[in-house]
């Protein structure tokens, strides 16, 4: 059964730093690894998506890398600012179902 | 396209009654999917439909949960009778299997059983 974690389960960080968030997966055989973002009492917001074949994606400030072999995935964020507080999921699918595997997220605060 | 709707988006009823949440996902869409958010459990998937036909509902906790999908632009999540544990986060989410891109989620719909 495929379980995927998140560490760690909250951050608080001061305006500017970088940041790195993990994820990890226990069975390797994913179609594709997506980071989603959701703000309080609001649905989820796909970040970014890396197919299997792929080693990394960037998107503005965020970056994701994903080695399967070792079943880990990590979204680095930099020069965070406020507006990136929120909670950060990562999702694994399985076979070219479609079907998401959550983590449990860790709830990011960037404070001014 | 305006994403993935849900509705109602807040619905509080009484124990024992039955609840019935609506989702009309992204038009092209063939894959829909409910979920269900917890603080304790986190997200769950509950039932997962691809081209309108349920693949795997091996998440849908009891009998008293079913779930349609009678055409592609819409489906229904159903609760009978609810109960105080029911009380969550139900999330439907739309992507188009196969082609290795983002699964979209509506608001969701905040369930309260008192």
């Amino acid at each position: 059964k495929q379980e995927v974690t998140q560490i760690p389960a909250a951050l608080s960080v001061p305006e500017g730093e970088n940041l790195v968030l993990n994820c990890s997966f226990t069975d390797s055989a994913i179609y594709n690894l997506q980071w989603f973002r959701q703000d309080p009492g609001k649905g989820l917001t796909s970040l970014l998506l890396i197919q299997s074949s792929q080693r990394e994606q960037t998107s503005g400030r965020l970056n994701a890398s994903l080695d399967k072999s070792s079943g880990r995935s990590t979204l680095y964020i930099a020069a965070s600012q406020p507006g990136d507080s929120a909670t950060y999921l990562c999702a694994v699918t399985l076979g070219n179902t479609d079907k998401l595997i959550f983590g449990t997220g860790t709830r990011l605060q960037v404070f001014p | 396209d305006a994403g993935v709707i849900q509705s109602p988006r807040h619905e509080v009823t009484e124990m024992g009654q039955e609840v019935t949440l609506r989702c009309k996902p992204i038009s092209g869409h063939n894959s829909l999917f409910w979920y269900r958010q917890t603080m304790m459990r986190g997200l769950e998937l509950l039932i997962y439909f691809n081209n309108n036909v349920p693949i795997d509902d091996s998440g849908m906790p009891e009998d008293r949960f079913s779930a349609k999908m009678p055409n592609a632009s819409f489906s229904t999540l159903k609760i009978q009778p609810s109960e105080p544990r029911d009380s969550a986060v139900y999330f439907c989410a739309s992507t188009l299997t196969g082609t290795n891109t983002e699964a979209f989620f509506g608001q969701g719909t905040r369930l309260t059983v008192v």
